[in-house]
């Protein structure tokens, strides 16, 4: 399973774009790139995917380079709202059997200040 | 429709003690996750159940837990003698190659132990 690694916290401020990127090295040509966001008390719930170049949500932007090796979650005029830890997912989309699966990593904890 | 459903929502039990925690998946998704979550870190990937196939338990921590799914559906979420390392937000998730693998959690069970 391809190794994520984000920063641990971020700080903005309302109004503000907010860029997190995720390192992954050693993803795989059959991995997708999935962000989750949770609000305390709250379990995660799934943002946005991709696989490589755009994708665009209404809630978020996923920027891929071509070498796939990061990705970038950018929210667009994040509000207080906003704050919560974000959370990057590598890992394939066919789950053929028990090995495959999805690994939580830290997640970076998002800070918006007014 | 009905989400990932928890029971029960808390429980408060004594060192040494046996607890059973509830996940009821999403009707027809075949992959079920079992985390934990401590105070201010982030997911412990426990269990993975997919399908009919042998679970993936590479998660627990000890054998004192251990976790099964009835006719893949229901799961239970066994601790026994309960140690207050043990104290945390048990969290299940259910997905489904037909929602894109996209992890749908439940409200979690909050766990402590005294």
């Amino acid at each position: 399973l391809a190794k994520t690694t984000q920063p641990i916290s971020m700080d903005s401020y309302e109004g503000q774009e907010v860029n997190i990127t995720c390192s992954h090295n050693n993803i795989a040509t059959n991995d997708y790139i999935t962000w989750y966001q949770q609000f305390p008390s709250q379990g995660p719930r799934f943002i946005i995917q991709g696989y490589k170049t755009k994708v665009t949500n209404e809630v978020a932007s996923l920027f891929i380079p071509a070498d796939r090796k990061s990705s970038t979650l950018s929210l667009p005029r994040v509000s207080l709202s906003d704050t919560a830890v974000y959370y990057c997912l590598v890992g394939p989309m066919n789950y053929g059997g028990a090995t495959n699966k999805l690994i939580f990593g830290t997640g970076t904890l998002l800070a918006v200040q007014p | 429709g009905a989400g990932v459903s928890q029971s029960p929502s808390n429980k408060v039990t004594e060192k040494g003690k046996d607890v059973e925690l509830r996940c009821d998946p999403i009707s027809g998704h075949t992959a079920l996750y079992w985390y934990r979550q401590s105070l201010g870190q982030g997911l412990e990937f426990l269990i993975y159940f997919q399908g009919n196939s042998a679970p993936d338990k590479s998660g627990l921590p000890s054998d004192r837990f251990s976790a099964e799914r009835t006719g893949g559906s229901v799961s239970t979420l066994t601790i026994q003698r309960t140690q207050q390392e043990d104290s945390a937000v048990y969290l299940c998730a259910s997905s489904s190659l037909l929602d894109r693998d996209e992890q749908f959690f439940g409200p979690g069970t909050r766990l402590t132990v005294l």
